[in-house]
């Protein structure tokens, strides 16, 4: 399973653009990128996923280039409630494949 | 999306007790289903592989006769946690997976804070 890198927290205000960027160099060609958020004490929740160029919905976009060796989430104009930690997965598809988790980075939100 | 619940939300025991947790697909089948482990302040450690009608496949370094698993139906499974000391205190969280929907989308639950006294 391909390891991710990720900064270990970011801090932002109130109104702007975030980008969290993930680093994947090992990922596999069959392996698609998968962003997370986490809330205290609650269970991981999906945010986005992709496999190449760019994804966008309601919550987020996600950015991957060409080489698929890094991808960036990003959170159009935060707000306090989006102080959370996001993880960036990298694995295949199918109802057995496991995910592993890396350390994710908490973004801390301020007024 | 699917919702996977969990329960108890919170238990409290006394050191050298067994625990059960409860993991429930509510609305959908889940043949696999994974519990993870969390301490405060660190990533998610996923602990076994949940697979319905046979064995569990546990991670390196968890020790299966500790957590026990049962995934006797296709929406249920049980982590037991056998004598449970101080140590084993941690929010314990399942997941699955839909076979239908986004290809790489897994559905947590709420976690389980277990407290060993």
């Amino acid at each position: 399973l391909a390891k991710t890198t990720q900064p270990i927290s970011m801090d932002s205000y109130e109104g702007q653009e975030v980008n969290i960027t993930c680093s994947h160099n090992n990922i596999a060609t069959n392996d698609y990128i998968t962003w997370y958020q986490q809330f205290p004490s609650q269970g991981p929740r999906f945010i986005i996923q992709g496999y190449k160029t760019k994804v966008t919905n309601e919550v987020a976009s996600l950015f991957i280039p060409a080489d698929r060796k890094s991808s960036t989430l990003s959170l159009p104009r935060v707000s306090l409630s989006d102080t959370a930690v996001y993880y960036c997965l990298v694995g295949q598809g199918g109802a057995t494949n496991k995910l592993i988790f890396g350390t994710g980075t908490l973004l801390a939100v301020q007024p | 999306g699917a919702v996977v619940s969990q329960h108890p939300s919170w238990v409290i025991c006394k050191s050298g007790t067994s625990v059960k947790i409860e993991c429930r697909s509510l609305d959908f089948q889940a043949t696999t289903m994974f519990w993870y482990r969390q301490f405060p302040k660190q990533s998610l450690m996923l602990m076994a592989t949940s697979n319905e009608g046979s064995k569990a496949t546990y991670e390196q370094g968890v020790e299966k006769d500790k957590f026990l698993i049962n995934h006797a139906s296709l929406t249920l499974s049980t982590l037991t946690v056998t004598s449970a000391h101080p140590e084993d205190s941690s929010f314990y969280i399942c997941s699955a997976r839909t076979t239908s929907g986004s290809y790489n989308e897994q559905f947590f639950g709420p976690g389980t804070r277990l407290t060993v006294l």
